[in-house]
């Protein structure tokens, strides 16, 4: 299986600081995906990092990429309440069956007040 | 709005009454997909389509059907619903498998 794996399966913090999740993955990827849920609702696309790049920003977000290691990392700078949320990584299948795509069972993220 | 709508948003049914949940997407994507997410399992891959006529299997196609007669269209059938298939369900689209995908807003389905 290509699942990625995320780490911590949660997180707690205060408002303001620095939130880290790290996904680990099996096969070589074309590229990692990361995703945001609230509670119940659907998924939201963050960023992609593809297998060419080593770092990607996106406001307050920070994604790094390093294939040597299979692992990808997900930085939320001076974390808001309102990041409160389960975080996914994903990875799709490469080739003929690119539909595959492999989420990990994700990161719980508390930001308080 | 660019958007995946899925219907409905809740289900309760009984066990055996063939069901369908719609999954519709404007953005002219190539790729949908449905999954199902559940306590400590994640997100599960049930099938995914690349194309009008295209679909394959995830990881639990088990129980499950799908059709892709048109590209904006990715309904799924459940024909004979057991109480395991109760889950909250999600529909996806990408352009391309090689992009983010846009999730729908769930499906929450209770099979009793």
């Amino acid at each position: 299986s290509q699942q990625g794996e995320e780490d911590p399966q949660a997180l707690s913090i205060q408002e303001g600081e620095n939130a880290t999740m790290n996904c680990s993955y099996k096969t070589s990827i074309n590229n990692l995906q990361w995703y945001r849920q609230n509670s119940g609702r659907g998924l939201v696309h963050l960023i992609l990092i593809r297998s060419n790049e080593r770092e990607k920003h996106s406001g307050r977000l920070r994604v790094t990429l390093d294939t040597s290691k299979k692992s990808s990392s997900l930085l939320i700078t001076a974390s808001r309440a309102a990041d409160t949320a389960s975080y996914f990584c994903a990875s799709p299948d490469r080739g003929s069956t690119l539909g595959r795509l492999y989420f990990g069972r994700g990161t719980q993220l508390t930001v308080w007040p | 709005e660019a958007q995946v709508t899925q219907n409905p948003r809740y289900l309760i049914t009984v066990t055996g009454k063939k069901l369908t949940v719609t999954c519709s997407q404007n953005m002219n994507h190539e790729y949908m997909s449905w999954y199902r997410q559940d306590p400590g399992l994640g997100l599960r891959q049930i099938y995914y389509s690349m194309n009008v006529e295209v679909t394959d299997k995830g990881d639990v196609p088990e129980g499950y059907k799908v059709s892709r007669k048109e590209k904006r269209n990715f309904p799924l059938i459940l024909e004979s619903p057991s109480p395991n298939q109760t889950s909250l369900y999600f529909c996806a689209s990408s352009l391309t498998g090689d992009y983010g995908y846009t999730f729908g807003s769930g499906t929450r389905l209770t099979v009793v």
